[in-house]
């Protein structure tokens, strides 16, 4: 299947800092791609669609300001966390859509693991 | 809006034992279902998916799933579980009439396998 990295897959930052993921597409183009949030032994939550040209669609409860998403090439988008706090360390996965191929299945990076001290 | 139930939060089962890990959706008109399985501090890897056409689906290391339709289930087994199926295994939907293709995820089922 068509790989999706995302990086860095760990980094600890301190309160008040930002922090920026990033999730490539490595072998396809993604016009659509998807931000999740995942806390210890919870599910994913979706927090973001992030479509490549225009501005990011965001979930209900979501800070759009907090959350800073950009998609401004079919094969990368960046989640930028502004101002982190401790309550933002969580596993932040990416995916991606590979619409060359039907679109009908997205793959996922392997994750960042944010730790805010 | 779509929901995904994955009823059982923990699954104990002992080695070489069958397992089924339950997941049921809310209706919808056309879905795509996938089951995930992710290891501790790791992303999600793709077990199997149902888009279209037969309703049994297999996928890898083992897993099976049915596509129930009446039932809106789409239950994973596996007829013989080894200790490193020990992981977090989550059931997940795109709804195809919303036309965005997110994925929404069940709460998560962890299989323990025990020796």
């Amino acid at each position: 299947g068509a790989v999706v990295s995302q990086h860095p897959s760990r980094v600890i930052c301190k309160s008040g800092t930002s922090v920026k993921i990033e999730c490539r597409s490595l072998d396809f183009q993604a016009t659509t791609m998807f931000w999740y949030r995942q806390f210890p032994k919870q599910s994913l939550m979706l927090m973001a669609t992030s479509n490549e040209g225009s501005k990011a669609t965001y979930e209900q409860g979501v800070e759009k300001d907090k959350f800073l998403i950009n998609h401004a090439s079919l094969t990368l988008s960046t989640l930028t966390v502004t101002s982190a706090h401790p309550e933002d360390s969580s596993f932040y996965i990416c995916s991606a859509r590979d619409v060359g191929a039907g679109g009908t299945e997205a793959f996922f990076g392997q994750g960042t693991r944010l730790t805010v001290v | 809006a779509q929901s995904v139930t994955q009823l059982d939060s923990q699954v104990p089962v002992f080695e070489e034992a069958p397992v089924e890990l339950r997941c049921n959706y809310s209706s919808s008109v056309s879905v795509y279902l996938f089951w995930y399985v992710q290891y501790p501090n790791q992303g999600l890897q793709l077990l199997l998916k149902y888009l279209s056409g037969s309703t049994l689906v297999k996928g890898i290391n083992g897993f099976e799933a049915e596509f129930n339709k009446s039932q809106t289930s789409f239950h994973l087994r596996k007829p013989s579980v080894h200790i490193s199926d020990t992981a977090e295994y989550f059931c997940a939907v795109s709804d195809l009439a919303s036309g965005t293709y997110k994925y929404i995820f069940g709460t998560g089922t962890r299989l323990k396998v025990l020796a």
